[in-house]
């Protein structure tokens, strides 16, 4: 398995509180991403970095910013979470996107998120 | 506008029949797709892929087709199994998009009966 550790795995937190997720890597991947599961939608992608303090925004990007200062940790932050951003937070990990070689995405096992 | 389709949300299957699992797809400039498979309460976990280049990929009991003039690609189960019962995500890969990842559809739930 793709060692990719996301904390915290459960988190209940109140609507207008900032809050941090983190998703941290040993395998020395270039890329990181930041994806939301909900129901009827699939995976959607947050944001994304393709190197130190490289990142770029993703599909449903708003209300989120992250940030990467470090290879190996990649974190999610809610400014100031609503309700709406109650979902199931999983980061991925690419070694290279292109080339002959496709390398695939690994996920972590998902934090669990309820914004009351 | 979504880019990959499942249109089934679940499908039910005997164990030991065969589950065919189906993925449509309107990116022309996709050159890779894959299939990730979920259970409750676990990341996706990669399945199986295939090229733009291919129709078919075949692993143990698992293979691809891909039909690139219909857009649509299936993943068949042969023969089912209980622990197939998951949630399971086609995604496929724009060759001109950047390291923005995969575009996932919204998954189809297959649920193996006994």
């Amino acid at each position: 398995d793709a060692g990719i550790t996301q904390s915290p795995r459960h988190k209940v937190t109140e609507t207008g509180t900032p809050v941090t997720l983190r998703c941290h890597q040993t395998e020395n991947h270039r890329y990181m991403y930041w994806y939301r599961q909900d129901p009827g939608h699939g995976l959607r992608l947050i944001h994304y970095s393709y190197g130190v303090k490289d990142t770029d925004k993703g599909e449903v990007s708003d209300g989120y910013s992250v940030s990467r200062s470090k290879t190996e940790d990649f974190l999610l932050t809610l400014e100031s979470a609503t309700s709406s951003q109650t979902s199931v937070y999983f980061c991925a990990i690419s070694e290279s996107y292109t080339g002959g070689l496709f390398e695939k995405l690994f996920f972590g096992s998902g934090t669990q998120l309820s914004v009351l | 506008d979504q880019q990959v389709k499942q249109n089934s949300p679940s499908l039910s299957v005997q164990e030991g029949r065969i589950s065919i699992l189906n993925c449509d797809y309107t990116n022309s400039m996709f050159d890779y797709f894959l299939w990730y498979k979920k259970y409750p309460a676990e990341g996706p976990t990669f399945l199986i892929s295939i090229s733009s280049i291919k129709d078919k990929n075949e692993d143990g009991r698992f293979t691809v087709f891909l039909n690139k003039s219909a857009k649509h690609l299936s993943l068949h189960i042969v023969p089912s199994q209980p622990g197939d019962s998951a949630v399971y995500f086609c995604a496929g890969r724009d060759s001109g998009g950047g390291a923005d990842g995969l575009t996932f559809g919204k998954g189809t739930h297959l649920i193996i009966q006994p």
